[in-house]
């Protein structure tokens, strides 16, 4: 069964730059998340998307952003990354519809900042 | 953590040992779902257990819960060495079921 689709596994970036990470969620699951997960942390809610439209929002900084396209996929976009953003960035895929809450996540990527 | 403590924090036991996790929220609840994280991997689903129920079972998973005491806690029974992970409770919060997560346990399970 189709999972979801996260890249890139690994990104390094220095100080300032910007970062850009896409997510491809189950195919008819109308809802993706994404959540950030720091070293020994819990993951964190970030942003969540229902059928393109921002659902949700969390503990998500000024400088980072996110959409939903018209094919679902989901980008991040983090700008003026700190070193504090070095983290496990994971998103995730629900049917809220379906009246479930169960979420399914991807691999992750992991984004270290120098 | 945004929800809650998870106890204990780590946990070392031998292979066939039974392993308890347990996991406090704040706030009220219709499910508590339980994720297990391989080290730097993605979580996966194990268990959900809705706010009417006490108990449920799932293989060598059985997870209780106490809404008075808002905990929940979860047994791994004849536990094996790839039983080693992160577990962490987690509890859907508003209209879009955003998960809200424990702190987590650390499980290392010795051959």
């Amino acid at each position: 069964a189709a999972g979801v689709i996260q890249s890139p596994r690994h990104l390094i970036k220095e100080k300032r730059e910007t970062a850009t990470l896409k997510c491809y969620p189950i195919p008819r699951h109308d809802t993706v998340y994404w959540y950030q997960q720091g070293p020994g942390q819990d993951p964190q809610f970030l942003i969540s998307f229902y059928e393109k439209m921002q659902s949700d929002k969390g503990s998500i900084p000024d400088r980072f952003s996110a959409q939903q396209f018209s094919d679902y996929h989901s980008e991040l976009n983090m700008s003026s990354l700190e070193l504090g953003d070095s983290a496990l960035y994971f998103c995730a895929s629900s049917l809220v519809d379906r009246g479930t809450t169960e979420a399914f996540f991807g691999q992750g990527t992991r984004l270290t900042v120098v | 953590s945004q929800q809650g403590e998870e106890d204990p924090q780590a946990l070392s036991i031998q292979e066939g040992e039974n392993a308890t996790m347990n996991c406090s929220y704040k706030t009220s609840i219709n499910n508590l779902q339980w994720y297990r994280q391989n080290s730097g991997r993605g979580l996966v689903h194990l268990i959900l257990i809705r706010s009417n129920e006490r108990e449920k079972h799932s293989g060598r998973l059985r997870v209780t819960l106490d809404t008075s005491k808002k905990s929940s806690s979860l047994l791994i029974t004849a536990s094996r060495a790839a039983d080693t992970a992160s577990y962490f409770c987690a509890t859907p919060s508003g209209g879009y079921n955003k998960l809200i997560f424990g702190a987590g346990t650390r499980l290392a399970v010795h051959p």
